[in-house]
């Protein structure tokens, strides 16, 4: 299966600290992508990597993404309390159907 | 502004009644998605239009049906829906069939069946 798995499933950090996420998929990929849920709602697009790029960085957010080891993280830096959210990261892979295929999931929690 | 949106919000229907999710969006994009998503997993993709052209992911249930009239909308249809089709049931678009840009996806349909 190309899914991919999220590590940790659960994080709850304080407001201001740094929360990171990692991503592990199994499959050669075109790119990956991170999204953000929040409770009950729709996936909003924060960012994408392709299988090119080691690094790309988008405001508070940094992504890393490491084809060797198949493997991608996701910081967020200075968290805020509306950063509370689920967050998913999807690959495209090179071969087979071209459609994003979704991990199971960070459910990260920022305390005030 | 530019969007997705799924009517309704929330749906109530009973095991077996046939039920009906609408989707529709103003990017004017080629291609639009249902996917399912229980709670706490993944979304998981149902099917796809590429333009009027159909993709249907292997492992959808036949129960499962879509159309899509024109570019702008699209509608889910569940003929004869179970207790597991519970679910939110989300609508995304994107440009390209080729997944190498953004999906845009619709705030969701979360559906009970009683």
């Amino acid at each position: 299966s190309q899914q991919g798995e999220e590590d940790p499933q659960a994080l709850s950090i304080q407001e201001g600290e740094n929360a990171t996420m990692n991503c592990s998929y199994k499959t050669s990929i075109n790119n990956l992508q991170w999204y953000r849920q929040n409770s009950g709602r729709g996936l909003v697009h924060l960012i994408l990597i392709r299988s090119n790029e080691r690094e790309k960085h988008s405001g508070r957010l940094r992504v890393t993404l490491d084809t060797s080891k198949k493997s991608s993280s996701l910081l967020i830096t200075a968290s805020r309390a509306a950063d509370t959210a689920s967050y998913f990261c999807a690959t495209v892979a090179i071969q087979g159907a071209q459609k994003l295929v979704f991990g199971q999931g960070t459910r990260l929690t920022i305390n005030p | 502004d530019a969007m997705v949106i799924q009517n309704p919000r929330y749906q109530v229907t009973q095991f077996g009644k046939p039920v009906t999710l609408s989707c529709s969006q103003t990017l004017n994009h080629n291609v639009m998605y249902w996917y399912q998503q229980k709670s706490s997993q993944a979304p998981k993709l149902l099917f796809h239009y590429y333009d009027k052209d159909f993709n249907n992911e292997a492992d959808t249930p036949d129960n499962f049906q879509s159309r899509r009239p024109n570019t702008s909308f699209c509608f889910l249809d569940i003929r004869s829906p179970g207790l597991g089709d519970a679910a939110m049931y989300l609508c995304a678009t994107s440009t390209r069939q080729i997944s190498s840009d953004t999906q845009y996806f619709g705030p969701g349909t979360r559906l009970t069946v009683l």
